[in-house]
C-alpha cells in the first residue's frame, strides 16, 4: 500500500492558462474521489469515479472543470482558461467499495497558484 | 441537506493539557457515519476514526477518546495529555449512507479546527 499520490504537488500558473493534475489511486481501491480546499475551510467535494465512470458532479464544478479516469485506474482533472479563484488545494481520494463508511484515503494534494 | 459544524476556529493549549475538540452534525438519514481527519501542517489528511449512527458507545484509542451522542447531534475527540505533535487541523466529517445521486457517499467536511499544543 504506497498510499495515495498527487502530482505535481505546486503549480503557479498565469489566469487564462490551462492545468492538469494527475492521481494515483491506492491500487485495490476502485472509488475515486477529488475535493478541493481553500485557506481555512474545510475540502468540499468535487466529483467522484467508480472505476472508470464519472457518476457524480458538484455544482461547484463549472464548465472549465473537467476529470477522466480512463481504465479505472489513475484519474485527471484538467481546469481550462485558470481564474484567480481557482487558487486551491486540490486534494484527490480513494476508497473500497461499500457502504458510506468505507473511509477516504486521501493524497498529499496540489496546491494551485493562480497569478 | 447534510452539514457538519465546528465551532472553534482555533484552540492553544500548553503540552500535557487535555483538550476536546466540538463536532455537531445534521442530516435527515437515519443511517450515516462520522469521520475525524487530522491535517498536518504537511497537508496530508489523515484518517483517525470512523463510527455509523447505530454504534453510540464511546471509543479509546491510545490517548484519543471520541464521545458520540445522538441526541445533541455531536460527535466529540479529545485529547488526553497533549503533545506538541498533536498540533494539526482537525476536520469533522460526515457521509450519508443512503444513495447521494449516484451512490458517491461523499463526505460533509467541517471548517476545522487548529490545534496548537505549546511546549
Amino acid at each position: 500500500d504506497t498510499g495515495v499520490s498527487q502530482d505535481p504537488r505546486h503549480k503557479i500558473t498565469k489566469r487564462g492558462q490551462n492545468v492538469t493534475f494527475r492521481c494515483d489511486p491506492i491500487s485495490e481501491h476502485n472509488r475515486l474521489y477529488w475535493y478541493r480546499q481553500t485557506l481555512g475551510q474545510g475540502p468540499e467535494f468535487l466529483t467522484y469515479f467508480q472505476n472508470e465512470a464519472q457518476l457524480e458532479k458538484s455544482r461547484l464544478l463549472s464548465d472549465r472543470f473537467s476529470a477522466e479516469r480512463p481504465k479505472g485506474s489513475f484519474s485527471t482533472l484538467e481546469i481550462q482558461r485558470t481564474e484567480q479563484g481557482d487558487s486551491a488545494m486540490y486534494l484527490c481520494a480513494s476508497s473500497v467499495t461499500g457502504s458510506g463508511g468505507s473511509p477516504l484515503h486521501f493524497g498529499n494534494g496540489t496546491r494551485l497558484t493562480v497569478t | 441537506a447534510q452539514k457538519v459544524t465546528q465551532a472553534q476556529t482555533e484552540i492553544s493549549v500548553v503540552e500535557k493539557e487535555d483538550v476536546t475538540l466540538d463536532c455537531v452534525y445534521e442530516t435527515r438519514d437515519t443511517t450515516y457515519y462520522l469521520f475525524w481527519y487530522k491535517q498536518p501542517p504537511s497537508g496530508e489528511l489523515v484518517f483517525l476514526i470512523r463510527r455509523n449512527s447505530f454504534d453510540e458507545q464511546n471509543e479509546i484509542s491510545g490517548r484519543y477518546s471520541w464521545n458520540f451522542q445522538k441526541s445533541t447531534s455531536s460527535f466529540n475527540f479529545t485529547i488526553t495529555a497533549s503533545q506538541v505533535v498533536d498540533s494539526a487541523v482537525y476536520f469533522c466529517a460526515l457521509s450519508e449512507a443512503a444513495y447521494s445521486g449516484a451512490g458517491s457517499y461523499q463526505l460533509t467536511f467541517g471548517k476545522g479546527t487548529k490545534l496548537s499544543v505549546i511546549p
